[in-house]
């Protein structure tokens, strides 16, 4: 079975700030998948990206980015001079290599972006 | 592009009640989820589909049922509502497996038991 961790259950900080949403997974499968995901309060689910194990390169786009260690298990989102409209509650979530039975979820970390 | 519609967007219901949770969706995709999102935690899957016909538990599938009769479609059934279902819903689809390509999930439904 999997678990996916996310230990900030709130975070609060001033718009333009950096901020880093942490991430720790457990599977025993060697592939597998991970994922963040948005939701605002309007409440929908947003995706933002999708990372197999195979490949720790760190990615950016605009002003996120993502750093995945296997080492330490983790994959960790950072939010670049933070703006009001990132307010939202950041699910990240794993799927092992050939699951069927859909995504295993943190319990989410709801990011305030004061301004 | 309507994605994944869910309806109704919101409801009551009383103890011992039944319901069904519509989702449908229009991309022609094989795959199809149920979660549940309960106060400060992430999704938990109720049930899913590979393809028409074909359905299978999750997590947490006690006190529900799914049918898959047509690509489309994905309905959720509560037979007897109770306070433990109260929660929002979400629906998801995608082609193929996520390990594969993106889920797209419908908005919600939110169901209060009393």
């Amino acid at each position: 079975a999997q678990k996916v961790t996310q230990a900030q259950t709130e975070i609060s900080v001033v718009e333009k700030e950096d901020v880093t949403l942490d991430c720790v997974y457990e599977t025993r499968d060697t592939t597998y998948y991970l994922f963040w995901y948005k939701q605002p309060p309007s409440g929908e689910l947003v995706f933002l990206i999708r990372r197999n194990s195979f490949d720790e390169q760190n990615e950016i786009s605009g002003r996120y980015s993502w750093n995945f260690q296997k080492s330490t298990s983790s994959f960790n989102f950072t939010i670049t001079a933070s703006q009001v409209v990132d307010s939202a509650v950041y699910f990240c979530a794993l799927i092992p290599r050939g699951g069927a039975d859909g995504l295993t979820f943190g319990k989410g970390t709801h990011l305030i972006i004061q301004p | 592009n309507a994605g994944v519609t869910q309806t109704p967007k919101f409801r009551i219901l009383k103890i011992g009640q039944s319901m069904t949770l519509q989702c449908t969706q229009d991309m022609n995709h094989n795959y199809m989820y149920w979660y549940r999102q309960d106060p400060g935690m992430g999704l938990k899957l109720i049930y899913y589909s590979v393809g028409a016909g074909i359905t299978d538990k999750g997590e947490v599938p006690n006190g529900y049922n799914v049918s898959r009769s047509t690509t489309e479609d994905f309905p959720l059934r509560l037979e007897l509502a109770a306070p433990s279902q109260t929660s929002v819903y979400f629906c998801a689809s995608s082609f193929t497996t996520v390990t594969n390509t993106e889920a797209f999930f419908g908005q919600g439904t939110r169901l209060t038991v009393v």
